[in-house]
């Protein structure tokens, strides 16, 4: 299983972009790496997912290292409502190891 | 498109006892997979379903089992509960489970076990 590395905790200021650190040096060669994030009382939601090249959505960007052995969630623009607990994963045919994830706190 | 939907939401049980909770994945989902999140384990992986099958299995006891039937919803049971059983659980549905795509979480069932 890929065991993923994230620090504890990190801030950041509204309108700012954060960069989310993510080690998985466990990583296997077909092993995609997700993100997700959870509010207070609800269940994990998707943020962005992919397996070797740099990718973007309308939520975020993913950079990955080219050893694939790290990689960063970038929210462009951080609001308050990207408050929540990030989950970086390395997920293989239906089984994902999840980590403890990182909580973010926006500042307004 | 309807969301994952787990039922119940909440539940409370006595130890000893056993309990089934149900997971309805998005239409035309074929995956489910099943986790437990509690305060000082996190996420844990349970199982996956895929076509009714068990697929894949995380390192739980035989008291915790499930289930898919053929319109790819899915039961988890858990029997003897422990008190250590407390926990949030979560099930997520995917097309076919591929990491290519992305899974999609229900709200979870709150099972507190006194």
């Amino acid at each position: 299983d890929a065991k993923t590395t994230q620090p504890n905790s990190m801030e950041s200021n509204e309108e700012e972009p954060v960069h989310l650190p993510c080690n998985h040096s466990t990583i296997s060669g077909t092993d995609y790496i997700h993100w997700y994030r959870q509010l207070p009382s609800q269940g994990p939601e998707y943020v962005i997912h992919g397996l070797t090249s740099n990718v973007n959505n309308r939520m975020a960007s993913l950079a990955i290292a080219e050893d694939r052995k790290s990689s960063t969630l970038i929210l462009h623009r951080a609001t308050l409502r990207d408050a929540a607990v990030y989950y970086c994963i390395g997920t293989n045919a239906g089984k994902s190891t999840f980590g403890d994830g990182t909580t973010l706190t926006v500042k307004p | 498109k309807a969301g994952v939907t787990q039922t119940p939401r909440y539940l409370i049980k006595t130890r000893g006892q056993q309990v089934t909770l149900s997971c309805s994945p998005i239409s035309g989902h074929r995956s489910v997979s099943w986790y437990q999140q509690t305060p000082g384990q996190g996420l844990q992986f349970l199982f996956e379903y895929f076509s009714e099958t068990q697929r894949n299995k995380g390192n739980f006891p035989g008291r915790f089992s499930g289930r898919q039937f053929s319109n790819s919803r899915s039961e988890m049971n858990v029997s003897t509960l422990e008190l250590g059983d407390s926990a949030l659980y979560l099930c997520a549905s995917s097309p076919s489970g591929t990491a290519k795509l992305e899974a999609f979480f229900g709200q979870g069932t709150r099972l507190t076990v006194v």
